[in-house]
Protein backbone atom coordinates (compact mmCIF):
# COMPACT_ATOMS: atom_id res chain seq x y z
CA UNK A 1 0.00 0.00 0.00
CA UNK A 2 1.38 3.31 -0.56
CA UNK A 3 2.73 5.66 2.62
CA UNK A 4 3.96 8.86 3.63
CA UNK A 5 6.24 8.96 6.68
CA UNK A 6 7.64 11.58 8.20
CA UNK A 7 9.37 11.90 11.55
CA UNK A 8 7.34 10.37 14.26
CA UNK A 9 8.65 12.24 16.72
CA UNK A 10 8.51 16.18 17.21
CA UNK A 11 11.34 18.65 16.89
CA UNK A 12 12.93 20.68 19.70
CA UNK A 13 16.01 22.76 18.70
CA UNK A 14 17.70 25.89 20.22
CA UNK A 15 17.07 29.33 17.79
CA UNK A 16 19.85 29.61 15.21
CA UNK A 17 20.22 25.89 14.48
CA UNK A 18 19.01 24.00 11.85
CA UNK A 19 15.99 21.77 11.79
CA UNK A 20 16.25 18.88 9.52
CA UNK A 21 13.00 16.94 8.73
CA UNK A 22 12.24 13.63 6.79
CA UNK A 23 9.78 11.96 4.44
CA UNK A 24 10.08 8.91 3.33
CA UNK A 25 7.21 7.45 0.84
CA UNK A 26 6.37 3.70 0.18
CA UNK A 27 4.82 2.54 -3.75
CA UNK A 28 4.70 6.24 -5.11
CA UNK A 29 6.08 7.66 -7.99
CA UNK A 30 5.74 10.93 -7.63
CA UNK A 31 6.68 13.96 -10.21
CA UNK A 32 7.07 16.21 -7.59
CA UNK A 33 6.81 16.35 -3.52
CA UNK A 34 5.84 19.91 -1.88
CA UNK A 35 5.99 20.81 1.62
CA UNK A 36 3.59 23.11 3.33
CA UNK A 37 3.61 24.94 6.86
CA UNK A 38 0.81 24.52 9.00
CA UNK A 39 0.10 26.40 12.32
CA UNK A 40 -2.55 25.38 14.92
CA UNK A 41 -6.27 25.62 13.41
CA UNK A 42 -4.88 27.17 10.18
CA UNK A 43 -5.24 25.73 6.80
CA UNK A 44 -1.52 24.46 5.32
CA UNK A 45 0.54 26.82 4.01
CA UNK A 46 2.65 25.88 0.71
CA UNK A 47 6.52 26.43 0.53
CA UNK A 48 8.38 24.54 -1.72
CA UNK A 49 7.65 22.61 -4.62
CA UNK A 50 10.96 20.09 -6.01
CA UNK A 51 10.53 17.62 -9.27
CA UNK A 52 11.30 14.37 -9.69
CA UNK A 53 14.59 15.62 -11.92
CA UNK A 54 15.64 18.01 -9.13
CA UNK A 55 18.23 17.22 -6.34
CA UNK A 56 17.75 20.59 -4.21
CA UNK A 57 16.07 23.26 -4.38
CA UNK A 58 16.37 26.60 -1.71
CA UNK A 59 13.47 29.65 -0.95
CA UNK A 60 15.35 32.20 1.38
CA UNK A 61 16.51 29.60 4.60
CA UNK A 62 14.42 26.65 3.36
CA UNK A 63 16.10 23.71 1.41
CA UNK A 64 15.03 20.87 0.16
CA UNK A 65 16.17 17.84 -1.45
CA UNK A 66 14.84 14.84 -2.81
CA UNK A 67 16.17 11.32 -3.53
CA UNK A 68 13.69 9.37 -5.99
CA UNK A 69 16.63 6.35 -5.69
CA UNK A 70 15.68 6.31 -1.60
CA UNK A 71 12.62 7.57 -1.66
CA UNK A 72 13.26 10.74 0.63
CA UNK A 73 13.07 14.15 0.61
CA UNK A 74 15.09 15.95 3.99
CA UNK A 75 13.69 19.45 4.85
CA UNK A 76 15.84 21.75 6.38
CA UNK A 77 15.34 25.00 8.23
CA UNK A 78 18.45 27.14 8.50
CA UNK A 79 19.42 29.53 11.22
CA UNK A 80 15.69 28.82 12.76
CA UNK A 81 13.41 31.49 14.39
CA UNK A 82 10.71 30.91 17.08
CA UNK A 83 8.49 32.38 14.37
CA UNK A 84 9.46 28.66 12.18
CA UNK A 85 7.59 26.91 15.29
CA UNK A 86 4.90 25.32 12.98
CA UNK A 87 3.63 21.40 11.98
CA UNK A 88 5.60 20.83 8.54
CA UNK A 89 3.89 18.06 6.40
CA UNK A 90 5.11 16.60 3.04
CA UNK A 91 2.61 15.79 0.13
CA UNK A 92 2.95 13.88 -2.93
CA UNK A 93 1.27 13.84 -6.58
CA UNK A 94 -0.46 10.38 -7.72
CA UNK A 95 0.76 11.37 -11.35
CA UNK A 96 -2.34 10.61 -12.73
CA UNK A 97 -4.10 14.12 -11.63
CA UNK A 98 -3.48 16.81 -9.16
CA UNK A 99 -4.47 15.08 -5.94
CA UNK A 100 -2.30 15.32 -3.19
CA UNK A 101 -1.72 12.92 -0.35
CA UNK A 102 -0.02 13.69 2.68
CA UNK A 103 1.93 12.70 5.78
CA UNK A 104 0.98 13.25 9.19
CA UNK A 105 3.59 16.01 9.56
CA UNK A 106 6.40 16.94 11.90
CA UNK A 107 6.08 19.76 14.77
CA UNK A 108 9.23 22.31 14.89
CA UNK A 109 9.62 24.26 18.21
CA UNK A 110 12.28 26.45 18.04
CA UNK A 111 12.90 27.72 21.69
CA UNK A 112 14.94 31.11 21.68
CA UNK B 1 -7.15 37.92 -4.65
CA UNK B 2 -9.35 37.34 -1.10
CA UNK B 3 -7.65 34.14 -0.66
CA UNK B 4 -9.93 30.69 0.09
CA UNK B 5 -12.36 31.44 1.76
CA UNK B 6 -14.86 28.78 4.46
CA UNK B 7 -17.88 29.07 6.52
CA UNK B 8 -19.06 28.07 8.96
CA UNK B 9 -15.03 28.03 10.80
CA UNK B 10 -16.55 25.92 13.66
CA UNK B 11 -20.09 24.20 13.60
CA UNK B 12 -20.67 22.09 16.96
CA UNK B 13 -23.53 19.81 15.97
CA UNK B 14 -25.67 17.05 17.37
CA UNK B 15 -24.88 13.46 16.21
CA UNK B 16 -27.68 12.81 13.76
CA UNK B 17 -28.07 16.01 12.11
CA UNK B 18 -26.86 17.68 8.70
CA UNK B 19 -24.39 20.18 8.20
CA UNK B 20 -23.10 22.31 5.56
CA UNK B 21 -20.15 23.90 4.60
CA UNK B 22 -19.41 26.50 2.12
CA UNK B 23 -16.03 26.88 0.41
CA UNK B 24 -15.46 30.15 -1.85
CA UNK B 25 -11.96 29.30 -3.75
CA UNK B 26 -9.81 31.78 -5.41
CA UNK B 27 -12.01 33.53 -8.68
CA UNK B 28 -9.52 32.40 -11.34
CA UNK B 29 -8.84 28.76 -9.75
CA UNK B 30 -10.74 26.05 -11.80
CA UNK B 31 -10.26 23.36 -9.34
CA UNK B 32 -11.49 22.86 -6.25
CA UNK B 33 -10.69 20.03 -3.69
CA UNK B 34 -12.03 18.68 -0.38
CA UNK B 35 -9.68 17.31 2.20
CA UNK B 36 -10.37 16.34 5.66
CA UNK B 37 -8.07 16.45 8.96
CA UNK B 38 -8.13 15.43 12.50
CA UNK B 39 -5.93 15.63 15.32
CA UNK B 40 -2.03 14.70 14.16
CA UNK B 41 -2.80 13.64 11.38
CA UNK B 42 -2.32 15.37 7.41
CA UNK B 43 -4.64 16.29 5.23
CA UNK B 44 -6.65 13.44 3.95
CA UNK B 45 -8.16 13.73 0.01
CA UNK B 46 -12.30 13.27 0.08
CA UNK B 47 -12.74 14.77 -3.06
CA UNK B 48 -12.31 17.38 -6.34
CA UNK B 49 -13.79 19.00 -8.99
CA UNK B 50 -12.82 20.77 -12.20
CA UNK B 51 -14.93 23.59 -12.64
CA UNK B 52 -18.86 22.07 -12.23
CA UNK B 53 -17.54 18.48 -12.38
CA UNK B 54 -16.80 15.93 -9.86
CA UNK B 55 -13.86 14.16 -11.00
CA UNK B 56 -12.91 11.89 -7.71
CA UNK B 57 -14.58 10.92 -4.47
CA UNK B 58 -12.10 9.34 -2.22
CA UNK B 59 -13.57 5.72 -1.24
CA UNK B 60 -13.18 6.89 2.13
CA UNK B 61 -16.27 9.20 1.48
CA UNK B 62 -19.32 7.88 2.67
CA UNK B 63 -22.78 8.50 1.09
CA UNK B 64 -23.69 10.65 3.90
CA UNK B 65 -21.52 12.87 2.06
CA UNK B 66 -21.98 14.71 -0.94
CA UNK B 67 -20.18 17.65 -2.43
CA UNK B 68 -21.89 20.15 -5.29
CA UNK B 69 -19.99 22.97 -7.43
CA UNK B 70 -22.72 24.44 -9.01
CA UNK B 71 -21.38 27.05 -11.59
CA UNK B 72 -17.57 25.58 -10.86
CA UNK B 73 -17.45 28.56 -8.83
CA UNK B 74 -18.26 28.14 -5.20
CA UNK B 75 -18.96 24.82 -3.33
CA UNK B 76 -20.67 22.85 -0.53
CA UNK B 77 -19.99 19.76 1.21
CA UNK B 78 -22.92 18.31 3.42
CA UNK B 79 -22.74 15.87 5.62
CA UNK B 80 -25.89 14.45 6.65
CA UNK B 81 -26.73 11.92 10.04
CA UNK B 82 -23.44 13.00 11.11
CA UNK B 83 -21.68 10.37 13.89
CA UNK B 84 -19.13 11.34 15.91
CA UNK B 85 -16.32 9.65 13.84
CA UNK B 86 -17.20 13.19 11.47
CA UNK B 87 -15.77 15.29 13.70
CA UNK B 88 -12.86 17.11 11.98
CA UNK B 89 -11.14 20.03 10.43
CA UNK B 90 -12.82 20.02 6.50
CA UNK B 91 -10.53 21.93 4.39
CA UNK B 92 -10.53 23.33 0.70
CA UNK B 93 -8.41 23.79 -1.40
CA UNK B 94 -8.04 25.45 -4.87
CA UNK B 95 -5.99 25.47 -8.02
CA UNK B 96 -4.86 26.75 -11.10
CA UNK B 97 -3.44 23.74 -13.13
CA UNK B 98 -2.10 25.85 -16.06
CA UNK B 99 0.84 26.10 -13.53
CA UNK B 100 1.24 22.54 -13.59
CA UNK B 101 2.79 22.15 -10.09
CA UNK B 102 -0.51 21.57 -8.24
CA UNK B 103 0.36 23.89 -5.78
CA UNK B 104 -2.95 23.89 -3.57
CA UNK B 105 -3.80 27.40 -1.40
CA UNK B 106 -6.33 26.24 1.36
CA UNK B 107 -8.67 27.84 3.52
CA UNK B 108 -8.26 28.29 7.19
CA UNK B 109 -10.72 25.37 7.45
CA UNK B 110 -14.40 24.42 9.13
CA UNK B 111 -14.12 22.45 12.13
CA UNK B 112 -17.01 20.06 13.19
CA UNK B 113 -18.13 18.79 16.38
CA UNK B 114 -19.94 16.19 16.53
CA UNK B 115 -21.49 15.84 20.32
Amino acid sequence: SQKIEQNSEALNIQEGKTATLTCNYTNYSPAYLQWYRQDPGRGPVFLLLIRENEKEKRKERLKVTFDTTLKQSLFHITASQPADSATYLCALDSRSDYKLSFGAGTTVTVRA
Amino acid sequence: DTGVSQNPRHKITKRGQNVTFRCDPISEHNRLYWYRQTLGQGPEFLTYFQNEAQLEKSRLLSDRFSAERPKGSFSTLEIQRTEQGDSAMYLCASSFPRQNTGELFFGEGSRLTVL
